[in-house]
């Protein structure tokens, strides 16, 4: 079955240009996060959505950063007004409801700025 | 303090040896645990849940101590394969039910 679908896959973009990162989740699956990886580094968390409930945004680090989720399915990352430290790989998860249960995650988009 | 937090390593061992690797949470209130492992350049993939009896998975063993808020996973007799980074990660409880924190990862590689 069709596993975490995220686009674009590369993105290059000058410093101070918006841009939007997609995520589409399993089907089913009620709950979606986003995370970014510097190179080298661990996961850094974002944002989380859990179906209808307000999204916990307390991984995102500055107000430049915003996400969407649609009908409970598709989301998407923004990033205004980018800066060269964004640069990242952007990472979508989603599972299935409850903690209990194991995220599966998109290949990433890689972003860089510059 | 870091809510998840592993030893970076890097641990470097013989094919066929025993590692072990450690991690430390610090919401007592977590509820559940996983280990991941992420490839070079690849996304983060479920290795296993970590259930309060200890599991095993074929050579993975994971144990955990919710006293000391202690999560270990043992790899017996090493494959090249294994190199990777393994990330420990805790899911909340509470009102940040489904929240999953992942630690910064320990660095693996398996040598001749």
């Amino acid at each position: 079955g069709a596993g975490v679908s995220q686009s674009p896959s590369n993105k290059v973009t000058e410093k101070g240009k918006d841009v939007e990162l997609r995520c589409d989740p399993i089907s089913g699956h009620t709950a979606l996060y986003w995370y970014r990886q510097s190179l080298g580094q661990g996961l850094e968390f974002l944002i989380y959505f859990q179906g209808n409930s307000a999204p916990d945004k307390s991984g995102l680090p500055s107000d430049r950063f915003s996400a969407e989720r649609t009908g409970g399915s598709v989301s998407t990352l923004t990033i205004q007004r980018t800066q060269q430290e964004d640069s990242a790989v952007y990472l979508c998860a989603s599972s299935i409801r409850g903690s209990n249960q194991p995220q599966h995650f998109g290949d990433g988009t890689r972003l860089s700025i510059l | 303090r870091k809510e998840v937090e592993q030893d970076p390593g890097p641990f470097n061992v013989p094919e066929g040896a025993t590692v072990a690797f450690n991690c430390t949470y610090s919401n007592s209130a977590s509820q559940s645990f996983f280990w991941y492992r992420q490839d070079c350049r690849k996304e983060p993939k479920l290795l296993m849940s970590v259930y309060s009896s200890g599991n095993e998975d074929g050579r993975f063993t994971a144990q955990l101590n919710r006293a000391s808020q202690y999560i270990s996973l043992l790899i017996r007799d090493s494959k090249l394969s294994d190199s990777a980074t393994y990330l420990c990660v805790v899911g909340a409880g509470g009102t940040s039910y489904g929240k999953l924190t992942f630690g910064q990862g320990t660095i693996l590689t398996v040598h001749p």
